[in-house]
């Protein structure tokens, strides 16, 4: 089952928040986020593990809700350079494969 | 930095040709694993493999085959190709045993097909 992204899309200043959702109709062991930039490959930026875990790095970070089967990705005071496709994939099992979800197309304005 | 190499960027191909996309990773990882992109859909995941000659079916196999005869090389194959399959083709790898659940993907940078 194809976790729910939302926003599809959103644009923003130069400096705003975003927050980005991934929702899952299954119980989950992990949730993946990429980046990708226009031509480029996406890459990755963290994994999330079942047990409520918050992870960061710099001006991101997500968090992990397993009981509503949904994470977040925090883009805090966002820079020109986040600007791109940010994708979820969710995992139900850890020997599972992940199953992406559409992707939330990100433009950040200067 | 793991390196996943996609032989081409871009390929054009005549429907009915067989063709050859090639995938290398230079980081010793057991698994390896070939996604399709195209818009509003996200990544698709076409074939993947946990193991030197060994391949399971994703979510989309129809109309492709793999092979991995060597650790560092997983190879996508469309049979016959068709103007359907013109799209992003993905090539990744992770570190680990079978499965997703836990590990990092690596990506190529793509092969664009086209089938005219």
């Amino acid at each position: 089952q194809q976790p729910v992204q939302s926003p599809q899309a959103v644009i923003l200043r130069e400096g705003e928040d975003a927050v980005i959702n991934c929702s899952s109709s299954k119980a989950l062991y992990s949730v993946h986020w990429y980046r990708q930039k226009h031509g480029e490959a996406p890459v990755f930026l963290m994994i999330l593990l079942k047990g409520g875990e918050q992870k960061g790095h710099e001006k991101i970070s997500a968090s992990f809700n397993e009981k509503k089967q949904q994470s977040s990705l925090y883009l805090t005071a966002s820079q020109l350079s986040y600007s791109g496709t940010y994708f979820c994939g969710t995992a139900p099992k850890r020997d599972d494969k992940i199953i992406f979800g559409k992707g939330t197309r990100l433009h950040i304005l200067p | 930095d793991v390196k996943v190499t996609q032989s081409s960027r871009y390929l054009v191909k005549r429907t009915g040709e067989k063709v050859f996309l090639e995938c290398v990773q230079d980081m010793d990882h057991e698994n390896m694993f070939w996604y399709r992109q195209d818009p509003g859909l996200g990544l698709r995941l076409i074939y993947f493999s946990y193991d030197v000659k060994m391949k399971e079916k994703g979510d989309i196999p129809e109309g492709y085959s793999v092979s991995r005869e060597k650790k560092e090389r997983f190879s996508l194959i469309l049979e016959s190709a068709s103007t359907n399959q013109t799209s992003m083709y993905l090539c990744a790898s992770s570190p680990g045993g079978p499965g997703q659940g836990y590990s990092p993907l690596h990506f190529g940078n793509g092969t664009r097909l086209t089938v005219t």
